[in-house]
């Protein structure tokens, strides 16, 4: 069974602070990773792609990479209380055109 | 904005009825996809379409049906609702396997 973990949540950030999000998958020869974002009652919308081990940065948004660990995690600088909302992660497993989705962490920045 | 439509985007309909949910996009992708998103669940995957008339079930197709007639439009029917099918449902596409998927508006089912 493939499968993506990630905390439910929620994960409560005071605003300015640093939210760290983590993820982690079951299938070893994954290729592709993703972080959504999803406000209540809308849908997800894409915030960050990573296919190789490191760190992915764009704005206040960094994913970071570890295959070897099958982990991956997203980090928002600078938190801001728009930032709440419900984080998703996303893998494809490479063997198919699928993309296997985490149950999700909720995130609540305190203004 | 990924140029994708869903319609409706609400309905409610009684148990036993037959539905039928769009999804338009106007970005020739190749790869479309249907979840519902439930909560306790998060997003699982009904069926998906790798190309015209190409379709493949995901993890929860029991009770739901598919076609691709044309590459901008995706169909999902339920053939005979049950308010167990009562969910939220994404449509969402990709130009190739590996690629990130982006996401429709979603239509809010309610079967009563």
């Amino acid at each position: 069974q493939k499968e993506v973990e990630q905390n439910s949540g929620p994960l409560s950030v005071p605003e300015g602070a640093i939210a760290s999000l983590n993820c982690t998958y079951s299938d070893r020869g994954s290729q592709s990773f993703f972080w959504y974002r999803q406000y209540s009652g809308k849908s997800p919308e894409l915030i960050m792609s990573i296919y190789s081990n490191g760190d992915k940065e764009d704005g206040r948004f960094t994913a970071q990479l570890n295959k070897a660990s099958q982990y991956v995690s997203l980090l928002i600088r600078d938190s801001q209380p728009s930032d709440s909302a419900t984080y998703l992660c996303a893998v494809n497993m490479g063997r198919d055109d699928k993309i296997i989705f985490g149950k999700g962490t909720r995130l609540h920045i305190l203004p | 904005d990924a140029g994708i439509t869903q319609s409706p985007r609400h309905k409610v309909t009684e148990t036993g009825t037959p539905v039928t949910l769009r999804c338009h996009q106007t970005e020739n992708h190749r790869y479309m996809y249907w979840y519902r998103q439930d909560p306790g669940h998060g997003l699982r995957l009904i069926h998906y379409s790798y190309g015209v008339k190409d379709t493949d079930k995901g993890e929860v197709s029991d009770g739901y049906s598919v076609s691709r007639s044309k590459t901008e439009d995706f169909l999902l029917t339920l053939e005979s609702a049950t308010s167990s099918q009562t969910s939220v449902y994404f449509c969402a596409i990709t130009p190739g396997q590996g690629y990130e998927q982006y996401f429709g508006p979603g239509t809010r089912l309610t079967v009563t």
